[in-house]
């Protein structure tokens, strides 16, 4: 079956980094998708990995390992307007989004 | 990206009512929109894939009779909840799919809730 994993809720302090990692696995891969959702928001979309490597966006990276399964973004210097959950999403060969549960991130000043 | 709008941002409507949401891509044409339905502290869960001018493709589980999904245009789909139970109380949050990649970009969602 597919599924998507990542961890629940995760807690840093202003300042820091935080990596949130996410594994998946789904019939065939078109790209990995991360999203940043504020509470009683809908989702923004962050980035997209389809290659294996490191993205950078700023104070956010993001990173792909298609042999793994396995992604992960990378938030530094984090803010208190950082504190959201992020959802990790696959997309298998019908170019379908697999959505992981999202992980709940908190900021702590 | 895409800006994407709904409307309403919030309702709340009797038990046995129907609701009518709307979704607008605003400065795309859209030929797939996309109908998700997020319950508290829970994830996105698809609930069906809207097509330009032909029926919506709707996931296991979700009554199409009950989630009726309309896209008459490439800019506008629209989900009507008919005879909404207080258990259809959700966010309901549409996107539009973009780009090469296929990133999909969301509207603001609407607070349903039924009484």
């Amino acid at each position: 079956g597919q599924n998507i994993d990542q961890p629940t809720e995760m807690t840093a302090t202003e300042g820091a980094i935080v990596q949130i990692n996410c594994t998946y696995q789904t019939s065939g891969f078109n790209g990995l998708f991360w999203y940043q959702q504020h509470a009683g928001e809908a989702p923004t979309f962050l980035s997209y990995n389809v290659l294996d490597g490191l993205e950078e966006k700023g104070r956010f990276s993001s990173f792909l390992s298609r042999s793994k399964g396995y992604s992960y973004l990378l938030l530094k210097e984090l803010q208190m307007k950082d504190s959201a959950s992020y959802l990790c999403a696959a997309m298998d060969s019908n170019y379908q989004l697999i959505w992981g549960a999202g992980t709940k991130l908190i900021i702590k000043p | 990206g895409a800006v994407v709008s709904q409307h309403p941002s919030w309702v709340i409507c009797k038990s046995g009512t129907s609701v009518k949401i709307e979704c607008r891509s605003l400065d795309f044409q859209a030929t797939t929109m996309f109908w998700y339905r997020q319950f508290p502290k829970q994830s996105l869960m698809l609930m069906a894939t809207s097509n330009e001018g032909s029926k919506a493709t709707y996931e296991q589980g979700v009554e199409k009779d009950k989630f009726l999904i309309n896209h008459a245009s490439l800019t506008l789909s629209t989900l009507t909840v008919t005879s909404a139970h207080p258990e259809d109380s959700s966010f309901y949050i549409c996107s539009v799919r973009v780009g090469r990649t296929y990133e999909q970009y969301f509207g603001p969602g609407t607070r349903l809730t039924v009484t």
